[in-house]
């Protein structure tokens, strides 16, 4: 059965500094992975999708994602984080059918 | 409409009430999904519509729950005899044609429920 694994349920950062989200999925996943957002009071949005195209997948707001088969991976990254990158972090997974799988999600907090 | 338009935003009722949630997808989008979000629990898969039907309904937790959509849009969500576990916000979805291409989810901003 599908399964995304979001590792860290918080994350505490400095302005400025590296955001490094870790989100591992199942062997039996398709290669559809996506990364959404939720601000406070507001509904998921797309921040990327990956879609085995390329193994590098830019995103909006400055997040890339790269996907790394060898350890089921595809962790979320940003050179730099803003105070409006605090928000909580999904990391989902496509199983067969039509299911979107969600990762428990990840909360951001920036520190200024 | 522009974006996933669900009603009530929120909704506090009592124990052992029914309560229905309403979603109303973006226009043309045929697939239409529900999902629940507890506190700490990440999302939770409910039910998928394609078109009026619902190829996928794993994700209803008890018979107390049940989904419809008619005309290939609006969808209702209802939940009947509720319980304090009920107690989550409910999402609505939407996308241009199921998953079957990479194309990505659209989610309203959901439906707050409180079970006193």
């Amino acid at each position: 059965a599908q399964s995304v694994t979001q590792l860290g349920s918080h994350v505490s950062v400095s302005e400025g500094a590296l955001v490094l989200l870790r989100c591992n999925y199942s062997s039996s996943v398709p290669p559809y992975l996506f990364w959404y957002v939720q601000y406070p009071n507001q509904g998921l949005q797309l921040l990327l999708k990956y879609t085995s195209a390329a193994t590098l997948v830019k995103g909006i707001n400055g997040f890339e994602a790269e996907f790394k088969k060898s350890e089921t991976s595809v962790h979320l990254t940003k050179p730099s984080a803003h105070m409006s990158d605090a928000a909580e972090y999904f990391c989902a997974g496509r199983a067969a059918g039509n299911k979107l799988t969600f990762g428990g999600g990840t909360r951001v907090l920036v520190k200024p | 409409g522009a974006g996933v338009s669900q009603s009530p935003s929120n909704k506090v009722t009592e124990k052992g009430k029914d309560v229905e949630l309403r979603c109303d997808p973006i226009s043309g989008h045929t697939a239409l999904y529900w999902y629940r979000q507890s506190l700490g629990q990440g999302l939770e898969f409910l039910i998928y519509f394609q078109g009026n039907s619902a190829p996928d309904k794993s994700g209803l937790p008890s018979d107390r729950f049940s989904a419809e959509r008619t005309g290939g849009s609006v969808s209702t969500l209802t939940i009947q005899r509720t319980q304090q576990e009920d107690s989550a916000v409910y999402l609505c979805a939407s996308s241009l044609a199921g998953l079957a291409d990479t194309g990505e989810l659209f989610f309203g901003e959901g439906s707050r429920l409180t079970v006193l």
